[in-house]
């Protein structure tokens, strides 16, 4: 398996711009979470799906913020407009849950740059 | 509520010495447990995981990791540290019935030739 894609690795864009963030899990894996790094704040989980359904978005920051997954193989996480202070790498991470605990794979994020 | 605590946020060993990386968590029942090692520019990929069983669980690398109920601790070691384990490590809680993990804010790994 080629493991959790995203795309872009990097993204460089101007305050107010819209910015598109992709993922595509592992094949199979029922859950989907999207994730942001900063050195401030470290790790912070914005959002999960189960069976392609949103469960806790508790962690979006704001309305600015937006995610869809339209199905199992494909996610987007949506900012706009972007401000500098969304400079952060962005994780994906898929799993398969049944009744035990999660493990997380992890893509190799999109570092994204708004300036 | 569920927390990470990592009190190390930079540690600088020698090449061959041992190396142990602290964890604390808070959580109200057992909790599953893990270890994730990121290098520079990559993403994330797990070391280790405690369910339930034997507190002493192994992994990748030649990394291990023991859990203490009464301490509420998961350490990380290793018995001889190799250059190539530069990196980033992150310790993590998660419950069995959510499907998240809550990270601790990492703790930062050099060696020295």
């Amino acid at each position: 398996d080629a493991g959790v894609i995203q795309s872009p690795r990097h993204e460089v864009t101007e305050m107010g711009q819209e910015v598109t963030l992709r993922c595509k899990p592992i094949s199979g894996h029922n859950s989907l979470f999207w994730y942001r790094q900063t050195m401030m704040r470290g790790l912070e989980l914005l959002i999960y799906f189960n069976n392609n359904v949103p469960i806790d978005d508790s962690g979006m920051p704001e309305d600015r913020f937006s995610a869809k997954m339209p199905n199992a193989s494909f996610s987007t996480l949506k900012i706009q407009p972007s401000e500098p202070r969304d400079s952060a790498v962005y994780f994906c991470a898929s799993s398969l849950r049944g009744s035990g605990a999660n493990v997380l794979t992890f893509g190799a994020g999109s570092r994204l740059t708004v300036l | 509520a569920q927390s990470v605590t990592q009190p190390d946020i930079h540690i600088t060993v020698s090449e061959g010495a041992s190396l142990e990386l602290r964890c604390n968590y808070s959580y109200g029942a057992t909790p599953y447990l893990f270890w994730y090692v990121q290098s520079p520019g990559q993403g994330l990929q797990l070391l280790l995981k405690y369910f339930s069983g034997d507190t002493l669980v192994q992994g990748i690398k030649g990394f291990e990791a023991e859990f203490k109920r009464s301490q509420s601790s998961f350490n990380l070691r290793k018995p001889s540290v190799h250059w190539s384990d530069a990196a980033e490590y992150f310790c993590a809680v998660g419950a069995g019935s959510q499907g998240n993990l809550i990270f601790g804010k990492g703790t930062k790994l050099s060696v020295k030739p």
